[in-house]
């Protein structure tokens, strides 16, 4: 089946720094992924979609400053998030959509926590 | 726009024990509809999906979930559930043509031994 995979898992940093997370699809092509933010025990927001080549097209409500989205190739996108604080401690899971069947196949999740 | 509602927050339920799990949603069209499992840490897999067709569908690891258009339901159902079964499930809708789904708040299932 189809994999996507998410770098890192888990990342501590420093109020004020910046962390940039990986996802990939490893044995397909994606043209699109999408970004999302999940809360303890809450469910989950859609941050963005992530378009090839394009520029990511974000959510009502989402700063585009403050995360940055690159959809460089067709099995990579990367969600950077700048000058972090701790109200932007979450798990972040991105999902890449297949070529073929348009099923979104998700990501492990990076928790990210600042401190 | 679409919604879900999982009507429970949270199941106890014993192994062996069948388990149904509540999903209602709300949409002025008509819609894809689907269940997801995530294990602590995790992201999503998906169980079960209803596109067009039969309205019972039957996914993986046991699971199935019958689409119910008058009461807008599609509620997953396990005749008898183990232990690994203990996730968050989530509901989730789309309009049809779209892959997007937005998910419910989740269900939270606990099998005890």
């Amino acid at each position: 089946g189809a994999v996507v995979s998410q770098h890192p898992s888990r990342v501590i940093c420093k109020s004020g720094t910046s962390v940039k997370i990986e996802c990939r699809s490893l044995d397909f092509q994606a043209t699109t992924m999408f970004w999302y933010r999940q809360f303890p025990k809450q469910s989950l927001m859609l941050m963005a979609t992530s378009n090839e080549g394009s520029k990511a097209t974000y959510e009502q409500g989402v700063e585009k400053d403050k995360f940055l989205i690159n959809h460089a190739s067709l099995t990579l996108s990367t969600l950077t998030v700048t000058s972090a604080h701790p109200e932007d401690s979450s798990f972040y899971i991105c999902s890449a959509q297949g070529e073929m069947d348009y099923e979104q196949y998700f990501g492990p999740g990076t928790r990210l926590t600042v401190t | 726009a679409q919604s879900v509602t999982q009507l429970d927050s949270q199941v106890p339920v014993f192994e062996e024990a069948p388990v149904e799990l509540r999903c209602n949603y709300s949409s002025s069209v008509s819609v894809y509809l689907f269940w997801y499992v995530q294990y602590p840490n995790q992201g999503l897999q998906l169980l079960l999906k209803y596109l067009s067709g039969s309205t019972l569908v039957k996914g993986i690891n046991g699971f199935e979930a019958e689409f119910n258009k008058s009461q807008t339901s599609f509620h997953l159902r396990k005749p008898s559930v183990h232990i690994s079964d203990t996730a968050e499930y989530f509901c989730a809708v789309s309009a049809v043509g779209s892959y997007i789904p937005t998910f419910g708040r989740g269900t939270s299932l606990i099998v005890h031994p």
